[in-house]
């Protein structure tokens, strides 16, 4: 069955370094997200993308984050300076045409910010 | 209540007994979805029920979805030691952008 792959599983990085976070999408699959899940809390929606665009963010999505499709199969999501607050995990998850269709997550990447 | 809220918050039964979730939500919805989270990883998407749908069955789940009072549950049938995780449901909300607004979920135990 198709997956959703994320990389790396664990990144344990530095308060104010830049961080990027990698995904794998679904071949044919349109719509990409990044949701994030603090530990012992709900998963929060963070950004959506479509078309090379994104189609909607979250409060959370500020100026720190950036998504790039740089090359037609990986998605990424970039944090340029961390915070100890950015430490959770963060999901990655494709669906096929956005509405009416399952999601379909990546395992996640554990952030630790130090 | 929050969009996206389950209960009960914890939930444990015996092998072979049926456990039902249920789901409140607040606004307006294309879909509601289900998803299960083993600890650490990642999330499962299991069913799927549009606003039009009354009621959905997979294999051991079965959802309902009642839009007049905004609310869903999950019933799954002779639960298994294996069905021990935690459940969320989360709704596609109506309008031009689909996301996911997740419930802070359901923790499954179920003893052998």
């Amino acid at each position: 069955e198709p997956e959703v792959t994320q990389t790396p599983s664990h990144q344990v990085t530095q308060m104010g370094q830049e961080v990027i976070l990698r995904c794998v999408p679904i071949s044919n699959h349109l719509y990409f997200y990044w949701y994030r899940q603090i530990l012992g809390q709900k998963v929060e929606f963070l950004v959506s993308f479509y078309n090379n665009e994104i189609s909607e963010k979250s409060e959370i999505f500020d100026d720190q984050f950036s998504v790039e499709r740089p090359d037609g199969s990986n998605f990424t999501l970039k944090i340029r300076s961390t915070k100890l607050e950015d430490s959770a995990m963060y999901f990655c998850a494709s669906s096929v045409r956005g509405l009416d269709y399952g999601y379909t997550f990546g395992s996640g990447t554990r952030l630790t910010v130090v | 209540s929050q969009q996206g809220e389950e209960d009960p918050q914890a939930l444990s039964i015996q092998e072979g007994e049926n456990a039902t979730m249920n789901c409140s939500y607040k606004t307006s919805i294309n879909n509601l979805q289900w998803y299960r989270q083993n600890s650490g990883r990642g999330l499962v998407h299991l069913i799927l029920i549009r606003s039009n749908e009354r009621e959905k069955h997979s294999g051991r789940l079965r959802v309902t979805l009642d839009t007049s009072k905004k609310s869903s549950s999950l019933l799954i049938t002779a639960s298994r030691a294996a069905d021990t995780a935690s459940y969320f449901c989360a709704t596609d909300t109506a309008g031009a952008n689909s996301k996911l607004t997740f419930g802070k979920g359901i923790t499954l135990s179920v003893r052998p």
